[in-house]
């Protein structure tokens, strides 16, 4: 069981706006920042957001994050075929002293 | 151009120990940040296993606390794994990847492209 909670599956059709939640505490996500990551099958995990809402250099701005509280939240606008793979949250935990993830949410476009 | 590549074994028989290397190409590990290992078991997410700063600091996962060591090598830009006493539940793909120096900002924004280690006889 993850320390930090998601969604398994997510879904919606070519164009539309999916939203994935991720569910900490106090200790993680209250305090420290989230990241989030796509991993299409085969590969490694991929930088999506960084710091809660920064997107790396050659994201698509149809990627976004958001935060509040012990939450955060991932949004695909005009979601593409591509999108289609799973997507992982991710933080610090300072009671734990260690790195935790998301169980994965996965995106299926209809 | 950050690039990792992760190097070892791809069977471990049970109760052996799992050794894993990460070379790095394009930083220089003693110039900071956190480097880290994770692993994703068939079918299943991802699970933090322990991170090394270049000064040799390290944070392992409680979990996996008592049968791991980290270690990083400055002069030949790597860093290594080692996981004792191993069972088919540690059967997974595991990755090195860069984090950032805080455990404020701790994102991975470099990968390798992975490694399947099987624990079997």
């Amino acid at each position: 069981q993850s320390v930090l909670t998601q969604p398994p599956s997510a879904s919606g059709a070519p164009g539309q706006r999916v939203t994935i939640s991720c569910s900490g505490s106090s200790s993680n996500i209250g305090r420290n920042t989230v990241s989030w990551y796509q991993q299409l099958p085969g590969t490694a995990p991929k930088l999506l957001i960084s710091r809660n809402i920064q997107r790396p250099s050659g994201v698509p701005d149809r990627f976004s994050g958001s935060k509040s509280g012990t939450s955060a939240s991932l949004a695909i606008s005009g979601l593409q075929s591509e999108d289609e793979t799973y997507y992982y949250c991710a933080s610090w935990d300072d009671s734990l002293n260690g790195q935790v993830f998301g169980g994965g949410t996965k995106v299926t476009v209809l | 151009q950050v690039q990792l590549q992760e190097s070892g074994p791809g069977l471990v028989k049970p109760s052996e120990t799992l050794s894993l290397t990460c070379a790095v190409s394009g930083y220089s590990i003693s110039s900071g940040y956190y480097w880290g290992w994770i692993r994703q078991p068939p079918g299943k997410g991802l699970e933090w296993i322990a991170n090394v700063y270049h000064s040799g600091s390290t944070y392992y996962n409680p979990s996996l606390k008592s049968r791991v060591t980290m270690s990083v090598d400055t002069s030949n830009n790597k860093f290594s794994l080692k996981l004792r006493s191993v069972t088919a539940a540690d059967t997974a793909v595991y990755y090195c990847a860069r984090r950032a120096g805080s455990h404020y900002y701790s994102e991975f924004d470099y990968w390798g492209q992975g490694i399947l280690v099987t624990v079997s006889s």
